[in-house]
């Protein structure tokens, strides 16, 4: 059975730093994978996708990913932190079989310092 | 604008009592989910659909029950079997296989 990895639970920085999200996959054969991000009291965004194609992913709000299969990682950064980058972020995986179902990981709290 | 509509977005529940929770996508998906959100859990896999008229069981079905007698329509059930129902629940639909999911935007179940 596959599963997701996110360490830690909650991630703070400053306005203008770094943002760095890891996640670790486990899956015999490389997956599907996403990142989704929430905010209060809303459902689930997808940010970015990584469906076999580029290893490194762009996706919405300056967000990236990358794909490491040695590693079985797709972490998430992005270069500069915006205060309306505070939310919590879901790395997701998803067979490349039949099966549609999605696992999900606990989730990071990103919040941002100004 | 395609998307999902959850109803209602807060709803309450008294004991021994069930209750529904509306789901309806306008994306034309053939898949659809239901997802239950804990502080700290992530979300875990109530029941999904890829086929109107079939369903199946996901992680933690007990206590929940689904229907799917049309392509847009996707409710999901509480059932006073459900011992501890109070969460986030998130309902999804995706098209093609290789496609992610898209979410609505939940309701909140709180029990009086």
């Amino acid at each position: 059975a596959q599963s997701v990895t996110q360490l830690g639970s909650h991630v703070s920085v400053s306005e203008g730093a770094l943002v760095l999200l890891r996640c670790n996959y486990s899956s015999s054969v490389p997956p599907y994978l996403f990142w989704y991000v929430q905010y209060p009291n809303q459902g689930l965004q997808l940010l970015l996708k990584y469906t076999s194609a580029a290893t490194l992913v762009k996706g919405i709000n300056g967000f990236e990913a990358e794909f490491k299969k040695s590693e079985t990682s797709f972490h998430l950064t992005k270069p500069s932190a915006h205060m309306s980058d505070a939310a919590e972020y879901f790395c997701a995986v998803r067979p490349t079989g039949a099966n549609s179902k999605l696992t999900f990981g606990k989730g990071i709290t990103l919040s941002v310092r100004p | 604008d395609g998307g999902i509509t959850q109803s209602p977005k807060y709803l309450f529940r008294k004991e021994g009592q069930n209750v529904t929770l509306s789901c309806e996508q306008n994306l034309n998906h053939d898949a659809m989910y239901w997802y239950r959100q804990d502080p700290g859990q992530g979300l875990r896999l109530i029941y999904y659909s890829q086929i109107v008229n079939d369903f199946q069981k996901g992680d933690i079905a007990e206590g929940y029950s689904v229907s799917r007698e049309k392509k847009e329509s996707f409710p999901l059930t509480v059932t006073s079997a459900q011992k501890n129902p109070t969460a986030f629940y998130l309902c999804a639909s995706s098209g093609d296989r290789n496609q992610p999911q898209h979410f609505g935007d939940g309701t909140r179940l709180s029990i009086l």
